[in-house]
């Protein structure tokens, strides 16, 4: 069984200053990862994924995350942010054996952009 | 496009009254699609996964009988809470794989909001 851990609870920034969410995972096997993204009282965006191949990933909205299979992470990363960027960030990973793509969440980090 | 809608948005229901919450693909054909839970400021946990035309797989601890799951097409499943009490209260939310898609992406449609009273 796989596990993630979202190393930060809460992340305050001030809006146009860089951001980094952290995000390790283990797993027996080998996974798949993605980042989601959730405003208040909406489900789940996904940003980006990564599946195979490079390592540094870009998703939407400017946010990039790099996979560190040494480290087992997955750290999402935007130069800089804005306002609109408020909301609870989810680091999830599948393993590539499960034929139903289950998936299994971090405990979520907020992220609140202040002027 | 990968829309994912659920209806209702928000119920408000009595205790002891069932509730249905529907889930729908939009734009695609859902090969498998997944039914959440999320208790106020923490993450999603999975409840169940259900196939078009079988029965949903339910994780460990979550009551069958409480939670049903009708998979009835490949656009379409819905989530029934039966007999619900103020302990269901909670934000619902599915989520769909595409058929034919390797990746096993997730689709999430915008969440349930249930409130029993």
């Amino acid at each position: 069984a796989q596990s993630v851990t979202q190393l930060d609870s809460q992340v305050p920034v001030f809006e146009e200053a860089p951001v980094e969410l952290r995000c390790n995972y283990s797993s027996s096997v080998s996974v798949y990862l993605f980042w989601y993204v959730q405003y208040p009282n909406q489900g789940l965006q996904l940003l980006l994924k990564y599946l195979s191949g490079s390592t540094l990933v870009k998703g939407i909205n400017g946010f990039e995350a790099e996979f560190n299979k040494s480290q087992t992470s997955f750290h999402l990363r935007k130069p800089s942010v804005h306002i609109s960027d408020t909301a609870e960030y989810f680091c999830a990973v599948s393993e590539t054996t499960d034929s139903w793509g289950k998936l299994q969440f971090g405990a979520g980090t907020q992220v609140v952009v202040t002027p | 496009g990968a829309v994912v809608s659920q209806h209702p948005s928000w119920v408000i229901c009595k205790s002891g009254t069932s509730v249905k919450i529907e889930c729908r693909s939009l734009d695609f054909q859902a090969t498998t699609m997944f039914w959440y839970r999320q208790f106020p400021k923490q993450s999603l946990m999975l409840m169940a996964t259900s196939n078009e035309g079988s029965k949903a797989t339910y994780e460990q601890g979550v009551e069958k009988d409480k939670f049903l799951i009708n998979h009835a097409s490949l656009t379409l499943s819905t989530l029934t809470v039966t007999s619900a009490h103020p302990e269901d209260s909670s934000f619902y939310i599915c989520s769909a794989t595409k058929a034919g898609e390797i990746t096993d992406t997730q689709y999430f449609g915008p969440g349930t909001r249930l409130t029993v009273l």
